[in-house]
């Protein structure tokens, strides 16, 4: 099943914006194995959030995770220039599958 | 802490093969318990999940977009994580990463290039 992100969330630094990631209209998201990643290009995918909400060793608490219903959201609060990148979610699917979600583009203004 | 390291991508014609590897390392990696993973980004497009192996490797799955052409495997022995891609087309052109994965994606190597031309 599909994951959207919105394409681009933006904010001023010190302020907070939230990604969220919604299940395809009409179908439940029962997983709790959801995962959140920071991707700069040329580098390497990082972990943020694991199992819905727990921070990834040495993720600065400002990132933060939740769900409800059909929809996860990561939110970044105290923005910095330094977290203009890519965010993604991630479900596990059943069977050693995953989906990701749609991709999200976090604009520091 | 993991160090996973990728190889074998590059340029191929339309219809051709590759095979990727990617050794992993690290203090306290024991690879033969842990579940791996191949994840894709074609340019433009965000990240997809291409097929997992388990621990013994007995365990498979691939993404329908690949399934029937890439085949993922591991060397215990070795420490290798495969990934056999036949019949390619320009929509496999990507930077192909490997990852530990047992319900996320723990650790990710650097990844490999794959460019397809028709």
């Amino acid at each position: 099943s599909a994951l959207t992100q919105p394409r681009s969330v933006s904010g001023y630094p010190g302020q907070s914006v939230t990604i969220s990631c919604t299940a395809a209209s009409g179908e439940s998201w029962s997983s709790n194995f959801v995962s959140w990643y920071q991707y700069r290009p040329g580098k390497a995918p990082r972990l943020l959030i694991q199992d819905v909400y727990k921070r990834s060793s040495g993720v600065p608490n400002r990132f933060s995770g939740s769900k409800f219903d059909s929809t996860a959201s990561l939110t970044i609060s105290g923005l910095q220039a330094e977290d203009e990148s890519d965010y993604y979610c991630c479900s596990y699917a059943g069977e050693y599958s995953y989906v990701f979600g749609s991709g999200t583009t976090v604009i520091v203004l | 802490e993991v160090q996973l390291l990728e190889s074998g991508g590059g340029s191929v014609q339309r219809g051709g093969s590759l095979r990727l590897s990617c050794v992993g390392s690290g203090s306290g990696f024991i690879f033969k318990n842990e579940a791996m993973s191949w994840v894709r980004q074609a340019p433009g497009k965000g990240l997809e999940w291409v097929a997992s192996i388990n621990g013994h490797g007995s365990t498979t799955n691939h993404a329908n977009s690949v399934r029937g052409r890439f085949t993922v495997s591991r060397d215990n022995s070795k420490n290798i994580l495969y990934l056999q891609m036949n019949d390619l087309t320009t929509e496999d052109t990507a930077k192909y990463y490997c990852a530990k994965a047992w319900l996320v994606f723990e650790s990710w190597g650097q990844g490999t290039l794959v460019s397809v031309s028709s």
